[in-house]
């Protein structure tokens, strides 16, 4: 079973810097591209970042790139978010993700709960 | 940015057939997902590649998707169904992933 755990939310004050972890298990971490994906407090999911499975391959959406950086650890089974430059508009809950790929590109197939992140 | 556009909310009667639309430039080229979201809960996926259903997810749902244009259609719409959906897809580069606003679907 696919279980993907994140952790490291919390209260920051704006400006701030958090780095957000999941840790991966019950598939093959190293074999699968994995996503970020938030949602702020009763607002719509909002996709944040992809890594490749070797981690030589992030993309951002481009609100966020530059400030927001997406790295994995495959012998630690893990996924990373480092979060800079924090602002009150990144509040949110952000999901870690399992993503499958295919023609189309990649897609989230699996989630975690979610940290909740507060930026005030 | 790319972007996919959802109607806001759809309601439907119990037993009858719901359908959620999502428009986007790309999806001629590109594959819609479907996730479901449940109050507190993380989003599930329900379709992929237009038409797909993960295993465990019921019959009653089915996709389409024609042009700029994909559907997520819940036939025989039950109580149980009543949730967010949001439609995603990628840019047409495929590296760019963006999910539409959601739609709330109210079973009345």
């Amino acid at each position: 079973e696919v279980q993907l755990v994140e952790s490291g939310g919390g209260l920051v004050q704006p400006g701030g810097s958090l780095r957000l972890s999941c840790a991966a298990s019950g598939f093959t971490f190293s074999s699968s591209w994995m996503s970020w994906v938030r949602q702020a407090p009763g607002k719509g999911l909002e996709w944040v970042a992809n890594i490749n499975q070797d981690g030589s391959e992030q993309f951002y959406v481009d609100s966020l790139k530059g400030r927001f950086t997406i790295s994995r650890d495959n012998v630690k089974n893990s996924l990373y978010l480092q979060m800079n430059s924090l602002r009150a508009e990144d509040t949110a809950v952000y999901y870690c993700a399992r993503a499958s790929r295919d023609l189309s590109g990649s897609y989230p197939s699996d989630w975690g709960q979610g940290t909740l992140v507060a930026v005030s | 940015s790319y972007e996919l556009t959802q109607p806001p909310s759809v309601s439907v009667s119990p037993g009858h057939t719901a359908r959620i639309t999502c428009s986007g430039d790309a999806l001629p080229k590109k594959y819609a997902y479907w996730y479901q979201q449940k109050p507190g809960q993380a989003p599930v996926l329900v379709l992929f590649e237009d038409t797909k259903r993960p295993s465990g997810i019921p019959e009653r749902f089915s996709g389409s998707s024609s042009g700029t244009m994909a559907t997520l259609t819940i036939s025989g719409a039950q109580v149980e169904d009543e949730a967010d959906y949001y439609c995603y897809s990628t840019d047409s580069s495929g590296h760019h992933c963006v999910f539409g606003g959601g739609t709330k679907l109210t079973i009345l």
